[in-house]
């Protein structure tokens, strides 16, 4: 069973730094993506960007690049999501999701890891 | 970046209803490369249609997806309570593979 498991909720003031991780399992890690997207509260999804665990090549929407990093460690099958300096406004849930290459859709989800951010 | 703009915002019906969400990207895109996904109060989202047409595993047929170029619609055919829940199309041919703002589709 394909499985994406999230870090639990975390609660930063602004400009402190965070990563949170999604580790995978039930299937080759190596051979799908791994996908991040934003859920703002009570709003759409926001496709942040994805890397390639094969080779770590990572591509960000323009809304995200340079704010936050996206990163794998294969030996342990996780992925994660990191800021430098966060703000308030990265209050949110974040969901990994894995998708097969470019021209395949998210087939499986995380549980989603809530950012609160605030002072 | 490909802009997609969803419609209605909100959908009231019925159970036993028939639902028609609209999809509309910001330039001509490949069918194949359009999903829709539900995502119910609390949940993850989950994917119900690929490549416009395609339903996922698992999806009951009362869900049908159509369209090419800019238009594209997922259509319930008969709502069951399991049914409401907030649906979003995404792009997944060209980067940055961007959603749409999503339809909720409530009980009336």
């Amino acid at each position: 069973e394909v499985q994406l498991v999230q870090s639990g909720a975390d609660v930063k003031k602004p400009g402190e730094s965070l990563r949170i991780s999604c580790k995978a399992s039930g299937y080759t890690f190596i051979s799908y993506w791994i996908t991040w997207v934003r859920q703002m509260p009570g709003k759409g999804l926001e496709w942040m960007g994805r890397i390639d665990p094969s080779d770590s090549y990572t591509d960000y929407s323009p809304s995200f690049q340079g704010h936050v990093t996206i990163s794998v460690d294969k030996s342990i099958t996780t992925a994660y999501l990191q800021w430098s300096s966060l703000r308030a406004s990265d209050t949110a849930i974040y969901y990994c999701a894995r998708m097969y290459s470019n021209g395949w859709p998210i087939d499986s989800w995380g549980q989603g890891t809530l950012v609160t951010v605030s002072s | 970046e490909i802009v997609l703009t969803q419609s209605p915002g909100t959908l009231s019906l019925s159970p036993g209803e028939r639902a028609t969400l609209s999809c509309r990207a910001s330039q001509s895109m490949s069918s194949s490369y359009l999903a829709w996904y539900q995502q119910k109060r609390g949940q993850s989202p989950r994917l119900i249609i690929s490549g416009a047409s395609n339903r996922a595993t698992g999806i009951p047929d009362r869900f049908s997806g159509t369209g090419s170029g800019t238009d594209f619609t997922l259509t319930i055919s008969r709502l069951e309570p399991d049914d409401f829940a907030l649906y979003f199309c995404q792009q997944y041919g060209v980067s940055p593979f961007t959603f749409g703002p999503g339809t909720a589709v409530d009980i009336k």
